[in-house]
């Protein structure tokens, strides 16, 4: 199946400090690429649909002004959490789904391995 | 706004029964489905989905039924082994534009398989 890569795997910092994490799909292009966080024990909830070359789209209750996305790439979307507080801290996800020519377009969203942030 | 319920929330079985996992969506333009598994700090697995012209689909021993009027879906696991002990999450697929859907997950199963 196709490859997400998401980095860093995990990362601690100060409260106050901005934090990017980076989403790659390998082996495909991704005009659009979705970013969830996860709580411990809770579902995936989606922050954003971020789309290469354009803005992103941000689900309700998300700030953009807090998680900025930017998909500068066909294979490379980056989430920048900004001022990060503890109440950031959390599992965030990225996916991504393969366009009509690559991989029999099943529809399989693909997940990269996640970025656990914990902010102190 | 777009809601996927999933039930129950934590489920106990002992090996080699079977357990079924429910779903409702909200969104009747809904038209693709996923089940995945994901276990404790990594990142969710597809197990398998169904797309909305298809009423059932199995895969060995895991098998997904929909049903589009009441707008809900199952997953079926029979003869559970210990090692089908994890989380599981349901998916709804809203359309964006084009071929692009964005996936809304219900909120979890935790699938406990005793010995």
């Amino acid at each position: 199946g196709a490859v997400v890569s998401q980095h860093p795997s995990w990362v601690i910092c100060k409260s106050g400090t901005s934090v990017k994490i980076e989403c790659r799909s390998l082996d495909f292009q991704a005009t659009t690429m979705f970013w969830y966080r996860q709580f411990p024990k809770q579902s995936l909830m989606l922050m954003a649909t971020s789309n290469e070359g354009s803005k992103a789209t941000y689900e309700q209750g998300v700030e953009k002004d807090k998680f900025l996305i930017n998909h500068a790439s066909l294979t490379l979307s980056t989430l920048t959490v900004t001022s990060a507080h503890p109440e950031d801290s959390s599992f965030y996800i990225c996916s991504a789904r393969p366009g009509l020519a690559a991989f029999g377009n099943t529809g399989e969203l693909f997940f990269g391995e996640g970025s656990r942030l914990t902010v102190l | 706004g777009e809601n996927v319920e999933q039930h129950p929330s934590t489920l106990s079985v002992q090996e080699g029964d079977s357990a079924v996992i429910k779903c409702t969506y909200s969104d009747s333009a809904s038209n693709y489905f996923p089940w995945y598994k994901q276990e404790l700090g990594k990142r969710p697995q597809l197990i398998i989905d169904i797309r909305s012209n298809v009423g059932e689909k199995k895969d060995q021993r895991i098998a997904v039924t929909l049903n589009k009027t009441a707008k809900h879906f199952s997953l079926h696991i029979t003869e559970t082994q210990p090692e089908d002990s994890a989380v599981y999450f349901c998916a709804a697929s809203i359309r964006l534009s084009g071929n692009t859907g964005k996936l809304i997950f219900g909120q979890g199963t935790t699938l406990q398989v005793k010995p």
